[in-house]
């Protein structure tokens, strides 16, 4: 069964530093997303991606947050200067459409904890 | 704001009974509402998904029904195994945004 990739499983860095998530989607979908889940929260969505750009984007993504995809096959979230609230577990995932027919497919995550 | 609700926490069950989660949202109603399962530390895994204009959806030993009027969608789990037991998300994708908005989940507890 296809999956999405989503490396590192965990990143822990300093206050300040940018961190780069990095994620593979399904390889025939043509949406992708970003989420995060604060540990014992609700997911939370942060971000949309379609045809190389943002189509939609929470008030959580701010000016701190960008996504690229650089390729043909990744799709990045990157947190320039991090605080300590952006600590949570981050979730990449795709869609064929827009979740209407099969929903999406989140992949594993990428803890990160900012310290 | 849309708000999803799902109202209990925790649900525990015995074994070869039929778990019935809940999910209610606020205002208007959205195109569709997902139901997802996640283990600890995992990502969501998609499992059900029903339209606004379905009134119920089954697949296996699973089934959600969508009640437009009550504002409400169950999910059901009939004879439910030791092996259902996880935290179930019920989403709402509202026509015209990509967002998926989450309530925050019932955890499910199957007792052998």
């Amino acid at each position: 069964e296809p999956e999405v990739t989503q490396t590192p499983s965990h990143q822990v860095t300093q206050m300040g530093q940018e961190v780069i998530l990095r994620c593979v989607p399904i390889s025939n979908h043509l949406y992708f997303y970003w989420y995060r889940q604060i540990l014992g929260q609700k997911v939370e969505f942060l971000v949309s991606f379609y045809n190389n750009e943002i189509s939609e984007k929470s008030e959580i993504f701010d000016d701190q947050f960008s996504v690229e995809r650089p390729d043909g096959s990744n799709f990045t979230l990157k947190i320039r200067s991090t605080k300590l609230e952006d600590s949570a577990m981050y979730f990449c995932a795709s869609s064929e459409l827009l979740g209407q027919l099969y929903g999406y497919t989140f992949g594993s995550g990428t803890r990160l904890t900012v310290v | 704001s849309q708000k999803i609700e799902q109202n209990s926490e925790a649900l525990n069950i015995q074994e070869g009974k039929t778990a019935t989660l809940t999910c209610n949202y606020t205002n208007y109603s959205p195109a569709y509402l997902q139901w997802y399962r996640q283990d600890p530390g995992r990502g969501p895994v998609f499992l059900l998904l029903i339209r606004e204009n379905e009134k119920e959806k089954r697949k296996e030993r699973l089934k959600v029904t969508f009640d437009t009027t009550l504002k409400q969608s169950l999910f059901h789990i009939t004879a439910s195994q030791p092996a259902d037991s996880a935290t179930y998300l019920c989403a709402a994708k509202y026509t015209g945004r990509r967002a998926l908005t989450f309530g925050s989940g019932t955890r499910l507890q199957v007792q052998p």
